[in-house]
């Protein structure tokens, strides 16, 4: 069936320096990708999106890029701050709507 | 906008209990998701919604799980007889449409079974 592969499971970065996870997906007519942010004991929520037709997104400190050829998109986080800490999900929406997730990445801003 | 809204919170019941979440999507969206959400893990998709039709539930243990939406708002998640692996966060999602890009999140459901 269709998966999702995240890495790393956990990053650890110094407050300030930038901050990158990785996703593959599998399912080929995949097209949109969100990114979801979920702090410790709270709901996940959409922090950056990106549709199939597009290479890049950004939004202030978060950019998101996709690679359509080789199946992956990468979430960057830049100027990393201690409220970035949390854990983010990648996702992928096949042909019949369904968001298949990643396992998550838990990033640590080190002070 | 109110958002989306779970009850109970928190839960803990004995292995072969039953137990039931209710969910209350945002105010017309039409596409509801039942999501569970094991420690550690990424949510995974139980069961998803068109109004009061069923557009996937693939992933729903249909021998213990079941879930409804009987009028195209409001949905109720069952299961009957609870195991041990069942502990889990039961997440609640809707998005106005089916291809609706954000889905919105409710608080969740934290469930224990001992």
């Amino acid at each position: 069936g269709e998966n999702v592969e995240q890495h790393p499971s956990t990053l650890s970065v110094q407050e300030g320096d930038s901050a990158v996870i990785k996703c593959t997906y599998s399912d080929s007519a995949s097209n949109y990708f969100p990114w979801y942010k979920q702090e410790l004991g709270k709901r996940p929520q959409l922090i950056i999106d990106i549709r199939s037709n597009v290479g890049e997104k950004k939004d202030q400190r978060i950019a998101v890029t996709l690679n359509k050829t080789a199946k992956h998109f990468s979430l960057h986080i830049t100027e990393t701050q201690p409220e970035d800490s949390a854990v983010y999900f990648c996702a992928a929406r096949g042909t019949n709507y369904q968001l298949i997730w990643g396992a998550g990445t838990k990033l640590i801003i080190k002070p | 906008e109110a958002g989306v809204a779970q009850s109970p919170r928190y839960k803990i019941i004995e292995k072969r209990q039953s137990v039931a979440f209710w969910c209350n999507p945002i105010s017309g969206h039409a596409t509801l998701y039942w999501y569970q959400q094991i420690l550690g893990q990424g949510p995974k998709l139980l069961i998803q919604f068109q109004n009061n039709g069923v557009v996937d539930d693939s992933q729903l243990p249909k021998d213990r799980f079941s879930a409804e939406r009987l009028k195209g708002v409001d949905s109720t998640l069952k299961i009957q007889p609870a195991k041990l692996e069942d502990s889990a966060v039961y997440l609640c999602a809707s998005s106005p449409f089916i291809g609706g890009n954000e889905q919105f999140f409710g608080p969740g459901t934290r469930l224990t079974v001992l």
